[in-house]
């Protein structure tokens, strides 16, 4: 089952400029993580946030939390042509399960 | 980061016959390991949740008795396709996880299956 649903569903823009990709939930959660795949490959995992955390940073990589709107967002900054890949926002339920369910994604493309 | 291998990364197999995919966790314990589906240009659909030593959590609508799921050791976890057929053509993707809900998963690079 999908938990996430990311927009916008593909996102083109130019190298330098920022790139944001929201993601929306629908159950309370234990985290949020955002991953990248490359066409054809497995995912690559970029940032984890606590559902206690509002904010975190990781390179050019910032990541929010809000809980009362159950969304969160990615922003890449400064894009270069090598970050065009889907990203997928994952959630862990809060409560016993172990799952990590995925969004539907997001297809950025950075022209060079 | 922590390596997951998964093998094969492609397979081409006859209608009727069953495939197995391999999934290590190569330098950590894979308390939990995570089997997925994904469709051209769609999302990762999660098959099964499996835990070390213990029967595989599947998902809503997956056949557990067509989806072997096998999670014998802290490294190595399996899915068999049984008697597969056509519409089982997919990429096949494997994670696995340390212990604890907060941390975060690794991906193995995914098996794409061919039923003829």
């Amino acid at each position: 089952s999908q938990q996430g649903e990311e927009d916008p569903q593909a996102l083109s823009i130019q190298e330098g400029e920022n790139a944001t990709m929201n993601c929306s939930y629908k159950t309370s959660i234990n985290n949020l993580q955002w991953y990248r795949q490359n066409s054809g490959r497995g995912l690559v995992h970029l940032i984890l946030i606590r559902s206690n955390e509002r904010e975190k940073h990781s390179g050019r990589l910032r990541v929010t939390l809000d809980t009362s709107k159950k969304s969160s967002s990615l922003l890449i900054t400064a894009s270069r042509a090598a970050d065009t890949a889907s990203y997928f926002c994952a959630t862990v339920p809060q409560g016993g399960s172990e799952k990590l369910v995925f969004g539907k994604g997001t297809k950025l493309t950075v022209n060079p | 980061g922590a390596v997951v291998s998964q093998h094969p990364s492609r397979v081409i197999c006859k209608s009727g016959t069953s495939v197995k995919i391999e999934c290590r966790s190569l330098d950590f314990q894979a308390t939990t390991m995570f089997w997925y589906r994904q469709f051209p240009k769609q999302s990762l659909m999660l098959m099964a949740t499996s835990n070390e030593g213990s029967k595989a959590t599947y998902e809503q609508g997956v056949e557990k008795d067509k989806f072997l799921i096998n999670h014998a050791s802290l490294t190595l976890s399996t899915l068999t396709v049984t008697s597969a057929h056509p519409e089982d053509s997919s990429f096949y993707i494997c994670s696995a996880r340390g212990q604890g809900r907060d941390t975060e998963a690794f991906f193995g690079q995914g098996t794409r299956l061919t039923v003829v």
